[in-house]
């Protein structure tokens, strides 16, 4: 079956501080991956996405590459800002139909 | 407004009663799926919706969940006979199905269930 698993939080980062939030995935056939993003108060919301192996998907200055040889998708960033605080979920699907979502990673960011 | 609209926010009720929550999704997403999410977990798939028909329910943990969208639009999670085990936060989201799949769902900020 489908799943996904991701690094535990919280993490607690400096600003400035370069962030992986590590992500694996166990998938049937060939998914799509993702990382939702839920800022506070706000509903989750896509960051990026990658469709295929080797395939990079970025935005905000995350980014995350699809590596199918170790079935991994983790999120870096190379300066994080106080306001990239926010539970960041891992995601993958093989249709309209499902996503498979991982825990969630809090992620605090200090000034 | 132009986002998923949930409600309502918050919702407390009783054992053993029946709970309705509502989604309003973006105007002209065709597909329409209900998330549960507990404490320090995942959303987990609850139902998909393309259209007014019910694709896939397969996520809908028994028969005391029930979900519509009669006219393909604003849908509606209902739950009979409510157990403490229910407490959750339901998301909504829509999404576009016109241009492909692009795999971008749009969530609203989800309607907090607790059953005493």
């Amino acid at each position: 079956g489908n799943s996904v698993t991701q690094m535990e939080g919280p993490v607690t980062l400096s600003e400035e501080a370069f962030l992986t939030i590590n992500c694996t995935y166990t998938a049937t056939g060939y998914p799509s991956l993702f990382w939702y993003v839920q800022y506070p108060g706000e509903g989750l919301q896509l960051l990026l996405k990658a469709t295929k192996a080797d395939d990079k998907g970025s935005n905000k200055g995350f980014e995350a590459t699809y590596r199918k040889e170790t079935t991994s998708f983790h999120l870096e960033k190379g300066s994080v800002q106080v306001s990239d605080s926010a539970v960041y979920f891992c995601a993958l699907s093989d249709s309209y139909n499902q996503f498979y979502f991982g825990t969630g990673t809090s992620l605090t960011v200090i000034p | 407004g132009a986002g998923v609209s949930q409600t309502p926010s918050n919702k407390v009720t009783e054992k053993g009663k029946y709970v309705e929550l509502r989604c309003d999704p973006i105007s002209g997403h065709t597909a329409l799926y209900w998330y549960r999410q507990s404490l320090g977990q995942g959303p987990e798939f609850l139902i998909y919706f393309q259209g007014t028909g019910a694709a896939d329910d397969s996520g809908l943990p028994n028969d005391r969940f029930f979900a519509v969208r009669p006219e393909g639009s604003v849908s509606t999670l209902k739950i009979q006979r409510t157990e403490r085990g229910d407490s959750a936060v339901y998301l909504c989201a829509s999404s576009s199905t016109d241009t492909g799949f692009t795999g971008e769902l749009f969530f609203g900020e989800g309607s907090r269930l607790t059953v005493l």
